[in-house]
């Protein structure tokens, strides 16, 4: 069983620039979810995408935008970046969408985005 | 507005003693609740879970325990052992949507 991965793992990017971080689900989830962990923070919720569309989302701006394809592979965008746009991006994939199932969601290393 | 919130950044405790670690929520809507670990340079992986039904759920040498009146949750580990050591976040879920609110993580390191 394959489990969540993420590219790339570090990038440096510099501001107004674009960035495009990818993720491949665990086998057999179709339920994508990206989370942000700044420094010392707890990681918040991005936005979900279940089935292709974009189930739920956090308190972020729209630059923060996202695709999921039909392998349920995933990709979030950031447009615009800003200096505090700098953290670690996780991405979580689950069985179903929602609270289906026990509801824990399986992480990736994650991307760590530093923006100068 | 934090709604998960861990307040203690770090615990240090000696090999085979008790480790707890806690973490309080304000919203009520809140009715699934976990515990994640991690290590440097990996992702969180899941650890526990509870239901707002159970007031304790057991797994192994970690249990946590759920006090919905006062809003606040605990894991235990015991005994601790070294490889414990790693950050520790809780995270509520509520009744609706799509999306898990973690604290800001507790720093646990566990003394040979």
């Amino acid at each position: 069983e394959t489990g969540v991965t993420q590219s790339p793992t570090h990038l440096i990017k510099t501001r107004g620039q674009q960035v495009t971080l990818r993720c491949s689900s665990q086998s057999g989830h179709n339920t994508v979810s990206w989370y942000q962990q700044a420094l010392g923070q707890g990681p918040q919720f991005i936005f979900q995408y279940y089935r292709e569309e974009e189930n739920g989302r956090g308190n972020f701006p729209p630059r923060f935008s996202g695709l999921q394809f039909p392998n349920y592979s995933s990709e979030l965008n950031v447009n615009a970046l800003e200096l505090d746009d700098s953290a670690l991006y996780l991405c979580a994939s689950s069985p179903r969408g929602g609270r289906a199932g026990s509801g824990e969601l399986f992480f990736g290393e994650g991307s760590r985005l530093t923006v100068l | 507005d934090q709604q998960v919130k861990q307040n203690s950044p770090s615990l240090s405790v000696q090999e085979g003693r008790i480790s707890i670690l806690n973490c309080d929520y304000t919203n009520s809507m809140f009715d699934y609740f976990l515990w994640y670990k991690k290590y440097p340079a990996e992702g969180p992986t899941f650890l526990i879970s509870i239901s707002s039904i159970k007031d304790k759920n057991e797994d192994g040498r970690f249990t946590v325990f759920l006090n919905k009146s006062a809003k606040h949750l605990s894991l235990h580990i015991v005994p601790s052992q070294p490889g414990d050591s790693a950050v520790y976040f809780c995270a509520a879920h509520p009744n609706t949507g799509n999306q898990f609110y973690f604290g800001t993580g507790t720093s646990l390191t566990v003394i040979p």
